[in-house]
C-alpha cells in the first residue's frame, strides 16, 4: 500500500539557517515525489518533484529533495532561509500508471521562521 | 496565462443544504482534479475527470459528485451538506490524464472555503 509521512508537523528556524522538512514514502512500485507549497489563503505551488531521473532534485527558491531509496526518504532542504519561506509544506506520492486515487499527500508541515 | 480559478472563494451552508463549486483550469488543460482539505491536515482526493470522462474517484460518500464540461471547465456539487463537509475544496488542473504517467505536475487554484452551520 502506498503512504506517506511528514515526520514533524512543525519546524521553527531561524532566519539565515538551514531547513530540513522530512518526508518517509512507502510503495509497491517506483514512485514519483512531490513536494509542494502552500501559503496562507494561496494555492498549492509545486516546489519540486522526482520522477526517476537524477536522485537529488532542484526545485524553486533555492529548495532541494533527495532521493534516497534504501531509506524511502525525500527529504526537502534549503542552505539559508528566509522570512518569505514561512508555509505550510506537504510531501506527496504517487505511484505510475495508477488511477487518480492513488496520489497521496502527507499531512503537512507548517515552517516558521524566526527573525 | 491565467492560472486555475475557482468561485466562489468563500462560502456560507446550513446542514442539509446542497453546493456547486465551480473550476475553470488552465488553457490546454484537459484534466481537473478535486480535493478536500479539512483544517490541519493535507489534500485528500475527490475527483478527477479527463475529457469529460470520470477517471478517479477518492473515499468520498455518493453525496458528492462531478462533471466536466466540453470547455474543460468542472463543478463539484455535494448534496446534504454536513457539518463535517466544511473545508477548503482545492481544484487542480493538468495537460494530460494522469493515468499516462504519475508524474504529471498539478496546477492548483486558490480553493474554495465552505462553511458550514
Amino acid at each position: 500500500a502506498q503512504s506517506v509521512t511528514q515526520l514533524d508537523s512543525h519546524v521553527s528556524v531561524s532566519e539565515g539557517t538551514p531547513v530540513l522538512l522530512r518526508c518517509n514514502y512507502s510503495s509497491s512500485y517506483s514512485p514519483s515525489l512531490f513536494w509542494y507549497v502552500q501559503h496562507p489563503n494561496k494555492g498549492l505551488q509545486l516546489l519540486l518533484k522526482y520522477t526517476s531521473a537524477a536522485t537529488l532534485v532542484k526545485g524553486i527558491n533555492g529548495f532541494e529533495a533527495e532521493f534516497k531509496k534504501s531509506e524511502t526518504s525525500f527529504h526537502l532542504t534549503k542552505p539559508s532561509a528566509h522570512m518569505s519561506d514561512a508555509a505550510e509544506y506537504f510531501c506527496v506520492v504517487s505511484e505510475p500508471y495508477s488511477s487518480a486515487s492513488k496520489i497521496i499527500f502527507g499531512s503537512g508541515t507548517r515552517l516558521s521562521i524566526r527573525p | 496565462d491565467a492560472g486555475v480559478t475557482q468561485s466562489p472563494t468563500h462560502l456560507i451552508k446550513t446542514r442539509g443544504q446542497h453546493v456547486t463549486l465551480r473550476c475553470s483550469p488552465i488553457s490546454g488543460h484537459k484534466s481537473v482534479s478535486w480535493y478536500q482539505q479539512v483544517l490541519g491536515q493535507g489534500p485528500q482526493f475527490i475527483f478527477q475527470y479527463y475529457e469529460k470522462e470520470e477517471r478517479g474517484r477518492g473515499n468520498f460518500p455518493d453525496r458528492f459528485s462531478a462533471r466536466q464540461f466540453p470547455n474543460y471547465s468542472s463543478e463539484l456539487n455535494v448534496n446534504a451538506l454536513l457539518l463535517g463537509d466544511s473545508a477548503l475544496y482545492l481544484c487542480a488542473s493538468s495537460p494530460r490524464d494522469r493515468g499516462f504517467g504519475s508524474a504529471e505536475t498539478q496546477y492548483f487554484g486558490p480553493g474554495t472555503r465552505l462553511l458550514v452551520l
